[in-house]
C-alpha cells in the first residue's frame, strides 16, 4: 500500500526557518511534490522532487532522500501569510498513469 | 498552467439527490483527476477521467455512487450520487501540467453539504 506521513500542525515565528518533514512507503515511486492549501482555497503547486538532493525555489526548498523514503520543505524568512497547510505528495506510477497519493497535511502557524 | 473552474462553488443538498460537479479547463488535457477532502482532511482522488475511456476508480469508490463524465478534452463532471451527510465535503477537480514532472493543477473546488 501507499503510506505518507508528515506532523498534523506546527508553530514557527515570523521570520523564522521551518522544516516540515514527510516520510514514506510506496510502491511505484516516481517522485515527492509539495502543495499549499490556504483555508478554503485550493492546493497549490510549490515543489517537485524526483532526484535526491535539495531545489531551491526562493523562501522554499524541498529535500528528497529516495533511499530513505525521506522529504522536507524548508521555509526561510516566514512570514504571516506561509500560514496554511502543506500537503507531501507522492507520484505513483501505475499501469493506468501517474496519480498522486497525498498524505495528511501539515497545519504550519506563523506567529508574531 | 491550465486555469480551471467548477461549478457549482458550493451547495446544500437533501440526503437522498444528486449533485452534478462541472469541472472546465481552459486547455486540452489528457488526464482529469477527481479529489475529495472530507473536513479537516487531506486529498483522497476518487478517480481518474481519461477522453474516451471508462473513468478509472480507486479503492473504495464505485462508479454506481460517483459516475463520471469525459466527453472531450477541456471538460468532466463527477456526480454524487444518493447523498448522505457523509458525502459533505470539498470536491475537486485536477489536470496534469504540461511539464513532464506530472504536477496537478486544481480547480477551486466544489463545497458540498448535505443534510
Amino acid at each position: 500500500g501507499q503510506n505518507i506521513d508528515q506532523p498534523t500542525e506546527m508553530t514557527a515565528t515570523e521570520g523564522a526557518i521551518v522544516q516540515i518533514n514527510c516520510t514514506y512507503q510506496t510502491s511505484g515511486f516516481n517522485g515527492l511534490f509539495w502543495y499549499q492549501q490556504h483555508a478554503g482555497e485550493a492546493p497549490t503547486f510549490l515543489s517537485y522532487n524526483v532526484l535526491d538532493g535539495l531545489e531551491e525555489k526562493g523562501r522554499f526548498s524541498s529535500f528528497l532522500s529516495r533511499s530513505k523514503g525521506y522529504s522536507y520543505l524548508l521555509l526561510k524568512e516566514l512570514q504571516m501569510k506561509d500560514s496554511a497547510s502543506y500537503l507531501c505528495a507522492g507520484l505513483i506510477l501505475t499501469g493506468g498513469g501517474n496519480k498522486l497519493t497525498f498524505g495528511t497535511g501539515t497545519q504550519l502557524k506563523v506567529e508574531l | 498552467s491550465a486555469v480551471i473552474s467548477q461549478k457549482p462553488s458550493r451547495d446544500i443538498c437533501q440526503r437522498g439527490t444528486s449533485l452534478t460537479i462541472q469541472c472546465q479547463v481552459d486547455s486540452q488535457v489528457t488526464m482529469m483527476f477527481w479529489y475529495r477532502q472530507q473536513p479537516g482532511q487531506s486529498l483522497t482522488l476518487i478517480a481518474t477521467a481519461n477522453q474516451g475511456s471508462e473513468a478509472t476508480y480507486e479503492s473504495g469508490f464505485v462508479i454506481d455512487k460517483f459516475p463520471i463524465s469525459r466527453p472531450n478534452l477541456t471538460f468532466s463532471t463527477l456526480t454524487v450520487s444518493n447523498m448522505s451527510p457523509e458525502d459533505s465535503s470539498i470536491y475537486l477537480c485536477s489536470v496534469e501540467g504540461q511539464g513532464l514532472t506530472g504536477e496537478q493543477y486544481f480547480g477551486p473546488g466544489t463545497r458540498l453539504t448535505v443534510t
